[in-house]
């Protein structure tokens, strides 16, 4: 079974700096989908960045960049320039395809603050 | 933009009761998901939903039942709920290789 461990369950960063989020999981597939989800305080769950294991190039959504790293099945989200908008909850997810369907598995999360 | 809805933001319900929750996306999307979010335990997968009528069990589907009757909604039913059921629940629709999540029912059961 596919396991998602997320090593940091709570992180502070200063206001401008940068912050690097841990995760690696544990798989024995070699097509998936890695994801990192952001949830602020209010509840809503938020897509921050995808990253297809197929592909080799990190994927990077303005502030927010992942390290890929397929061999060691590590995937560390480094937010730069940190906001206090940034301040959150970070889940760190894995899925696969089953057959049609699929099933996306998740770490126990990060909680991240960002301090003025 | 993919938009995920909940019927309600908070319940609060009685042991023993029938409780529904609804969730209604936007984008034809052919799969939803219902997870509950507990503290320390993270979200775990409820039910999920790939078609109409279509229906499989997550990771701990006891004490629920689903219901697709059209495409864009997907209900979560407690057939009797009990106070073991409080707890955040969410609603996923995918599309674009990605899921996307409504705002959350937090359920309390007395």
């Amino acid at each position: 079974a596919q396991t998602v461990t997320q090593s940091q369950p709570e992180m502070s960063v200063q206001e401008a700096e940068t912050v690097t989020l841990s995760c690696t999981y544990d798989t024995s597939e070699n097509n998936y989908y890695l994801f990192w989800y952001k949830q602020p305080p209010s509840r809503q769950m938020i897509l921050v960045i995808r990253q297809e294991a197929y592909k080799q190039q990190n994927a990077t959504e303005n502030r927010f960049s992942v390290n890929f790293q397929k061999a060691a099945k590590s995937f560390s989200l480094k937010i730069s320039d940190s906001q206090l908008g940034d301040t959150a909850m970070y889940f760190c997810a894995f899925m696969k395809f089953q057959g049609g369907s699929e099933k996306l598995v998740f770490g126990k999360g990060t909680k991240l603050t960002v301090n003025p | 933009d993919v938009k995920v809805t909940q019927s309600s933001r908070y319940l609060v319900k009685r042991t023993g009761e029938k409780v529904f929750l609804e969730c209604v996306q936007d984008m034809d999307h052919e799969n939803m998901f219902w997870y509950r979010q507990d503290p320390g335990l993270g979200l775990r997968l409820i039910y999920f939903s790939y078609d109409v009528k279509m229906k499989e069990k997550g990771d701990i589907p006891e004490g629920y039942s689903v219901s697709r009757e059209k495409k864009e909604r997907f209900s979560l039913i407690l057939e009797s709920a009990s106070t073991n059921q409080t707890s955040m629940y969410l609603c996923a629709s995918r599309g674009s290789g990605a899921q996307y999540f409504g705002p959350g029912t937090r359920l309390l059961v007395l």
